[in-house]
């Protein structure tokens, strides 16, 4: 098993384009979201899925997406990149009420 | 919405010395999680909570639940510089369902 798989490890991007952060698991975990993480800040909660066609909103949901069309499969987009948005973002993966895998994470630079 | 609050936010002690971090919901909680992050890397779980005023050891390290599952903390024993990393915990909203962390505890260990 893979376990969480996150890509890619870094990115940069200008003011204003978008791109969307990758995450698959392979142990068919009903529940997936995906956090950033800031210092001093914690891991802060930006989207969330109980299952596949189920999406719900974090702490920190403006200026992202998410869609869930498979159990595997969920997919963070960022619609618009703003240097607001410069963080390490974790994709984790769970069964209901056991513990969260995590992902390597992505490093975005906003510029 | 549900808070998960943690103090402190930076501990640095000395190799041999104890140290405990705390953690408070707003609202009460169906589990509580701690995980260990370790510098540049990815949370990885330790241990998971679920019943009124449970305490579990894993050798140094020892969990305890609030009896009103409302609160929890993680002592370690003689600290060893291997314990370097970030501490989180987690609350997961019976609710929801959704896994809210706290901002995490820095332990620096001097040796």
């Amino acid at each position: 098993n893979a376990g969480v798989t996150q890509t890619p490890k870094f990115q940069v991007l200008k003011t204003g384009q978008s791109m969307t952060l990758q995450c698959a698991q392979d142990m068919n975990h009903e529940y997936m979201s995906w956090y950033r993480q800031d210092p001093g800040m914690g891991l802060r909660l930006i989207h969330y899925s109980v299952g596949a066609g189920i999406t719900d909103q974090g702490e920190v949901p403006n200026g992202y997406n998410v869609s869930r069309s498979t159990t595997e499969d969920f997919p963070l987009r960022l619609l618009s990149a703003a240097p607001s948005q410069t963080s390490v973002y974790f994709c984790a993966s769970s069964a209901m009420n056991t513990e969260a895998f995590f992902g390597q994470g992505t490093r975005l630079t906003v510029v | 919405g549900q808070q998960v609050m943690q103090i402190p936010q930076y501990q640095h002690v000395q190799e041999g010395e104890d140290f405990t971090t705390y953690c408070n919901s707003s609202t009460t909680l169906s589990n509580i999680q701690w995980y260990k992050q370790r510098p540049g890397g990815h949370p990885v779980f330790l241990i998971q909570l679920v019943k009124s005023g449970e305490v579990k050891k894993q050798k140094r390290l020892t969990f305890q639940f609030g009896e009103a599952k409302k609160n929890s903390s993680l002592h370690i024993t003689a600290t060893q510089t291997t314990d370097v990393g970030t501490y989180f915990c987690a609350g997961r909203s019976s609710n929801t369902g959704k896994l809210i962390f706290g901002q995490g505890t820095t332990l620096q260990v001097k040796p």
